[in-house]
């Protein structure tokens, strides 16, 4: 069965920093991969997206993954965090187009103002 | 568009009662599943459904039932609650032909179990 690893439990960064969250999944095949953003309260929103082609994937409110197959990676990114991105990001595997998805453990992200 | 509607939001339960977790979608989603959200676990799969009539189990299925009658709704039944079914529950649903279909999540039922 497919498993995903965030190694990044909790994170706190200072407005301005830049931010990278570890993704790593084990599966052999063609996989699609998945960040979501849960904001406190609310429920999972998609962040991006990757299935095919370019693997250098830019998402909503100016976050990036690079899928690295090699390593197995799909490492989340952004270059300069605001406040309003605190809160828990979500990687999530989807193997070869089927829908069962696995989720990793969640990053805490917490940002200081 | 509604979404993915779920319904309640909160609820207590006492130990071996039973209770349905209500969710519709009314994007004509094929796939819907359950998932629970427990801190520093992520989410774990229980239920999932690729189309009216068709059920599968997840990674945590004990305890739980599900059924599809028609494409717009997939409750979740508790039938005797334990206090480790003290949790969050979100419904979702995806296209389940294509690739790259995202999973759309309702707002969540928090429940406690006492």
């Amino acid at each position: 069965a497919q498993s995903v690893s965030q190694h990044n439990h909790h994170v706190i960064l200072s407005e301005a920093a830049s931010l990278e969250l570890g993704c790593n999944y084990s599966y052999g095949g063609t996989v699609n991969l998945f960040w979501y953003v849960q904001y406190p309260g609310q429920h999972l929103q998609l962040l991006l997206k990757y299935f095919s082609g370019d693997p250098l994937v830019k998402g909503i409110k100016g976050f990036e993954a690079e899928f690295i197959k090699s390593k197995f990676s799909f490492n989340l990114r952004k270059p300069s965090v605001q406040w309003s991105d605190t809160a828990e990001y979500f990687c999530a595997v989807n193997p070869g187009g089927y829908q069962k998805v696995t989720f990793g453990t969640g990053t805490k992200l917490q940002v200081i103002p | 568009n509604a979404g993915v509607t779920q319904t309640p939001k909160f609820q207590v339960l006492k130990t071996g009662q039973s209770m349905t977790l209500q969710c519709a979608q009314d994007m004509n989603h094929e796939y819907m599943s359950w998932y629970r959200q427990d801190p520093g676990m992520g989410l774990r799969l229980i239920h999932y459904s690729v189309g009216a009539g068709i059920t599968d189990q997840g990674e945590v299925p004990n305890g739980y039932n599900v059924s599809r009658s028609t494409t717009e709704d997939f409750p979740l039944r508790l039938l005797s609650a334990a206090p480790s079914q003290t949790s969050v529950y979100f419904c979702a649903s995806s296209y389940s032909r294509g690739k790259g279909s995202e999973a759309f999540f309702g707002q969540g039922t928090r429940l406690t179990v006492v």
